[in-house]
């Protein structure tokens, strides 16, 4: 069974410009939240998607948004990007929301550079 | 506040050694606790999970941790180390109630050193 898939994996943008990272869950998984990990912050949760609706957001500023399709895959877009950014963007998928002992399982990440 | 905290951003240890790693949660209702591993240039992989059976579970890669309620800790040890358990390890918890379910609370991790 493939794993989570996130593309790219390497993406470097300029300070103001936007971006859309791809995510694929396991087959089979409904539920695919967000994190992104930092050196200073470590990794922060920043949403959770399941059947296509937002039901978990982390601390973060509006200029982080996501979406969930009808195949479970997972978007997430930062606009107006900041050197703060910079980070790798994790996405991980699980069976589905409310099963608290259904692990989540990890993608490779996408590591997002801004300069 | 509920918080996850991981005794020490460094461990180094030599081969054959015992490997403990610690985790304390701060929550009144015992949460879902888990152990990830991260390789340079990887995602996160799942270590193992407490899910309030047994109090002592085992993992993979000869890993276990044992939750005691009374202390909130949920430590990681394994015997005897070996040079491809070179890592960062994180704790993460998913806290009870409320809509939390989807959400994990890593502790800052620590990096697992392996000396020859």
């Amino acid at each position: 069974k493939a794993g989570v898939t996130q593309t790219p994996r390497y993406l470097i943008k300029t300070r103001g410009q936007q971006v859309t990272l791809s995510c694929s869950p396991i087959s089979g998984h409904r539920s695919v939240s967000w994190y992104q990990q930092t050196p200073g912050q470590g990794l922060q949760f920043l949403f959770e998607y399941f059947s296509e609706t937002q039901r978990n957001k982390g601390n973060f500023p509006g200029r982080f948004s996501g979406r969930q399709f009808s195949n479970s895959r997972s978007e997430m877009n930062v606009s107006t990007l900041e050197l703060g950014d910079s980070a790798l963007y994790l996405c991980a998928s699980s069976l589905g929301w409310g099963q608290r002992n259904s692990p989540l399982h990890f993608g490779n990440g996408t590591r997002l550079t801004v300069t | 506040a509920q918080s996850v905290t991981q005794l020490g951003s460094h461990v180094s240890v030599s081969e054959g050694a015992l490997v403990l790693l610690r985790c304390n949660y701060s929550s009144s209702v015992p949460p879902y606790l888990f152990w990830y591993v991260q390789y340079p240039n990887q995602g996160l992989q799942l270590l193992l999970k407490y899910t309030s059976a047994a109090t002592l579970v085992k993992g993979i890669n000869g890993f276990e941790a044992e939750f005691k309620k009374s202390e909130t800790s949920f430590h990681l040890t394994k015997p005897s180390a070996h040079m491809s358990d070179a890592a960062e390890y994180f704790c993460a918890v998913i806290f009870a109630g409320g809509t939390s379910y989807g959400k994990l609370t890593f502790g800052q991790g620590t990096i697992l050193t392996v000396h020859p």
